[in-house]
């Protein structure tokens, strides 16, 4: 079975241009999560999705991040406009609403905002 | 507010020593005690988890254990091997919830 594909892996972007993550959860998987990782921070949440429904959208990323699933099987997130300090990996994360809440997470796409 | 901590931030051993690493928490109502293991360049995977009516849990050379009353669980890497080298990240939930709150990580270096 394919784990959590991420497309692209880097991305260098120039302050205030908008970029899309994309990524893909692991096949009947209905629960999926992004997250930003920072060697400061370390793994912050930023959406949580159930069955495509939005329930939690993380406060401090609301004005300029903003995640969609369009299907069960595809996921976007998009920032706009970027900043400098968004440089991070971002990482996408599936799970199956079974009880045992194993998160499989993608390699992540790390972003360098210049 | 950090609600899961980890120490140390980093941690050295020679191969065939233990690896101690430390967790702690404030939120009573978790539940779940998930432990996940990144190496550079990719994402973190599930390690070893515990849930709280357990205070101990082992797989092969890794053992969690946890105290409840203290709000506090460790995971123990025996004969540790260079190919351990990584970041742990304790995490936790609680009610059932697939929403995890993770720690800041220990980057553990074994040398040989």
């Amino acid at each position: 079975d394919a784990g959590v594909t991420q497309t692209p892996r880097h991305e260098v972007a120039e302050k205030g241009q908008t970029i899309i993550l994309k990524c893909e959860p692991v096949s009947g998987h209905n629960d999926l999560f992004w997250y930003r990782q920072t060697k400061i921070q370390g793994l912050e949440l930023l959406s949580y999705f159930r069955s495509k429904s939005l329930m939690e959208d993380g406060g401090a990323f609301k004005d300029r991040f903003k995640a969609e699933m369009l299907n069960s099987s595809f996921s976007t997130l998009k920032i706009q406009p970027t900043e400098p300090k968004d440089s991070a990996v971002y990482l996408c994360a599936s799970s199956l609403d079974r009880g045992t809440y194993e998160q499989y997470f993608g390699p992540g796409t790390r972003l360098t905002v210049l | 507010q950090q609600q899961v901590r980890q120490s140390p931030q980093s941690l050295t051993v020679w191969e065939g020593e233990t690896a101690i690493l430390n967790c702690s928490y404030e939120n009573s109502a978790f539940d779940y005690f998930p432990w996940y293991q990144q190496f550079p360049g990719e994402g973190p995977a599930l390690l070893i988890a515990i849930r709280s009516v357990s205070d101990k849990k082992e797989d092969g050379r890794f053992t969690i254990f946890f105290n409840k009353r203290e709000k506090k669980l460790s995971l123990h890497i025996t004969d540790s091997q260079p190919g351990d080298s990584a970041t742990y990240f304790c995490a936790a939930s609680h009610g059932g919830s697939a929403k995890l709150i993770f720690g800041e990580g220990t980057k553990l270096t074994v040398s040989s």
